[in-house]
């Protein structure tokens, strides 16, 4: 079964500051994806990472992925306020169908 | 281009009756997705289809759930009865083949 893990689950940090979000996945993966959700909207796609070494920047965020050790990273420069949000990882099913599992979120709040 | 556009956006309604959450997704788009999220458990894939067909329900709950999609612009989601512990978000999302999911804004559902 595959499992996503995310770290921190709550984060909490001050404008300006850098910060790294985490996600571990338990088994090989053709695809990451970093969605973000506002309280109380939708999920947002941010990022797919498709290859080892894939780096994604948009903004004030960047996302990694290393394959070899099942992790990828969302990399967070200079924190602005309206970056507060839940941000989630999901990653494909081996095999490469669509079905997706996500990780249990890092909610983000950037305290000015 | 209109979003994923579900329907109701908040339900209330007592523990036994019969629940219909409808989704219509982005035009073109051929798989489509059913999610629960709740505090608890996080973010669970129920069911996704592809072409109107259902490729994996294992995450339907119990028999109390169904869904179905009988033409490509239009899915429902079905609890019957419904229970307390039933309360929560559901979102449906829609892609193409690897492509990220796009989500619609959800219904609350609560149940009484």
């Amino acid at each position: 079964e595959l499992k996503v893990e995310q770290n921190p689950l709550f984060l909490s940090m001050q404008e300006g500051k850098n910060y790294t979000i985490y996600c571990n996945y338990s088994t090989t993966s053709d695809r990451l994806y970093w969605y973000r959700q506002d309280p109380g909207k939708s999920l947002e796609s941010l990022f797919v990472l498709l290859s080892n070494g894939a780096v994604k920047q948009e903004g004030r965020l960047m996302a990694s992925l290393d394959t070899k050790a099942r992790l990828s990273t969302l990399h967070i420069t200079a924190a602005v306020h309206d970056l507060s949000a839940t941000y989630f990882c999901a990653v494909d099913s081996p095999g490469g169908n669509e079905k997706l599992t996500f990780g249990t979120g890092t909610r983000l709040t950037i305290i000015p | 281009d209109a979003g994923v556009i579900q329907s109701p956006r908040h339900e209330v309604t007592e523990m036994g009756q019969e629940v219909t959450l409808r989704c219509k997704p982005i035009s073109g788009h051929d798989y489509l997705f059913w999610y629960r999220q709740t505090m608890m458990r996080g973010l669970e894939l129920l069911i996704y289809f592809n072409n109107n067909v259902p490729i994996d329900d294992s995450g339907m709950p119990e028999d109390r759930f169904s869904a179905k999609m009988p033409n490509a612009s239009f899915s429902t989601l079905k609890i019957q009865p419904s229970e307390p512990r039933d309360s929560a978000v559901y979102f449906c999302a829609s892609s193409l083949v690897y492509q990220p999911q796009h989500f619609g804004d959800g219904t609350r559902l609560s149940i009484l």
